[in-house]
């Protein structure tokens, strides 16, 4: 079986500073990762995902999360935030691939002026 | 390329009642899944079809039905409504190849209330 928890529900910062959204998997077996990001009324987008190649992985929008087997984790960081980076973020494990999803509680990114 | 659609978009039910929710894949995918996300949570897994068989089941009672189509769209069936089925209903293709699934595209999701 495999799970995530993600370890702050909700996380403020202000424009321009850093972001970091944490996670941690188990998983039985090698584990896909990825982080979704969810706007308000529109689909899941992908952000990035983690197939056990790098181990650290570059996303869309400058975010970017580096896999840690031995700490398991696979925590978010953005350098610096926008105010367009207010949303939901939900950390998911796969350990099939991309075939069968199990998501994070998600956090709220909250972006201050 | 037309992304991922569902239908409708909001819907009010009451209890005891049953819904069809439908979606339409992305061009080129053969595969859908469907996940259920309550207020506050993530997503749920509830079911995957692939090749309009059901391909992988997550924690949810068989009143949970779903069918695909020829044409890959999908339709996701709930009998006897209760109140805690109100949520968030997600749609996502994916092109299977060689039994490996890909990237999951998402809908925009149907809205289901029950009253």
């Amino acid at each position: 079986a495999q799970s995530v928890t993600q370890l702050d529900s909700h996380v403020s910062v202000s424009e321009g500073t850093p972001v970091l959204l944490r996670c941690n998997y188990s998983s039985s077996y090698s584990p896909s990762l990825f982080w979704y990001v969810q706007h308000p009324n529109k689909g899941l987008q992908l952000l990035l995902k983690y197939t056990s190649a790098a181990t650290l992985v570059k996303g869309i929008n400058g975010f970017e999360a580096e896999f840690k087997k031995s700490e398991t984790s696979f925590h978010l960081t953005k350098p610096s935030a926008h105010m367009s980076d207010a949303a939901e973020y939900f950390c998911v494990v796969s350990v099939t691939g991309y075939s069968t999803l199990t998501f994070g509680k998600g956090t709220m990114l909250l972006v201050s002026p | 390329e037309t992304g991922v659609t569902q239908s409708p978009t909001h819907l009010i039910k009451t209890r005891g009642q049953q819904v069809t929710l439908r979606c339409s894949s992305q061009s080129g995918h053969n595969t859908v899944s469907w996940y259920q996300q309550a207020l506050g949570q993530g997503p749920q897994f509830i079911f995957q079809y692939y090749r309009e068989e059901e391909n992988g089941r997550g924690n949810f009672p068989p009143r949970f039905s779903g069918l695909q189509f020829p044409n890959y769209s999908s339709e996701l069936n709930v009998n006897a409504l209760e109140l805690d089925d109100s949520a968030l209903y997600l749609c996502a293709s994916s092109l299977s190849t060689s039994g490996r699934a890909h990237e999951q595209f998402f809908g925009p999701g149907t809205r289901l209330t029950v009253l």
